[in-house]
């Protein structure tokens, strides 16, 4: 079992829809989560963090956690074109000491 | 200028040669990091450093090196290159987790895209 999964997609959602972006993890003493975006060739840029259960929004994104679940996502919502990217899970893992990534989700918005 | 440069951005190479990546930053952070990446299987941590005296372990150390030159200096080495090492190379910083105001957060270099011929 991998300790990040999430489905690589690609999620396809037309434009002002919701996209709804998941990850489960493993470690079950992970301590914080992140959600990086990813444009084709550049290098990952933090959208979101969150450390307690429940849902933190930050203007368009709002991000879950679940830790009962083990489980994690990432709402955007009014999706824009420019929102096209992978979309990494990543997992503090306990100590935080590094952090695990999820291999990705491909995000397409159509205009 | 960034606050993690990476040198090089593109490096094309042959198979056994020996090749050096380089990090500098200039956030001040204590934890450096060298992560691969290649299509579909995400960031793999290859080495990782919490300060001038502290080298670690990855999940795929195998053919990699890495220096800590300063605190503000990480660098990866290929001993002998071969074509599964062509893969783009992100070196990263962060914070020690130190106080609530810590994201703990990794902050990207713009890559290092190796081609082993």
């Amino acid at each position: 079992q991998k300790e990040v999964e999430q489905n690589s997609g690609p999620l396809s959602v037309p434009e002002g829809a919701i996209a709804s972006l998941n990850c489960t993890y493993s470690d079950r003493g992970s301590q914080s989560f992140f959600w990086y975006r990813q444009y084709s060739g550049k290098s990952p840029e933090l959208i979101m963090f969150i450390y307690s259960n429940g849902d933190k929004e930050d203007g368009r994104f709002t991000a879950q956690l679940n830790k009962a679940s083990q489980y994690v996502s990432l709402l955007i919502r009014d999706s824009q074109p420019s929102d096209s990217a992978t979309y990494l899970c990543a997992v503090s893992n306990t100590g935080f000491q590094k952090l695990v990534f999820g291999t990705g989700t491909r995000l397409l918005v159509s205009p | 200028d960034a606050d993690v440069t990476q040198t090089p951005r593109n490096r094309i190479t042959k198979t056994g040669k020996r090749i050096m990546l380089e990090c500098s930053q200039t956030k001040g952070h204590d934890r450096m990091y060298w992560y691969r990446q290649d299509p579909g299987l995400g960031l793999q941590l290859i080495y990782y450093s919490f300060d001038v005296k502290d080298i670690n372990k990855g999940e795929i150390s195998d053919g990699y090196s890495v220096s800590r030159q300063a605190q503000a200096k990480f660098s990866l080495s290929l001993e002998s290159a071969i074509p599964n090492q062509t893969a783009l190379y992100f070196c990263a910083t962060s914070d020690a987790h130190t106080g609530e105001k810590n994201t703990g957060e990794l902050f990207f270099g713009e890559g290092s895209r190796l081609t082993v011929l």
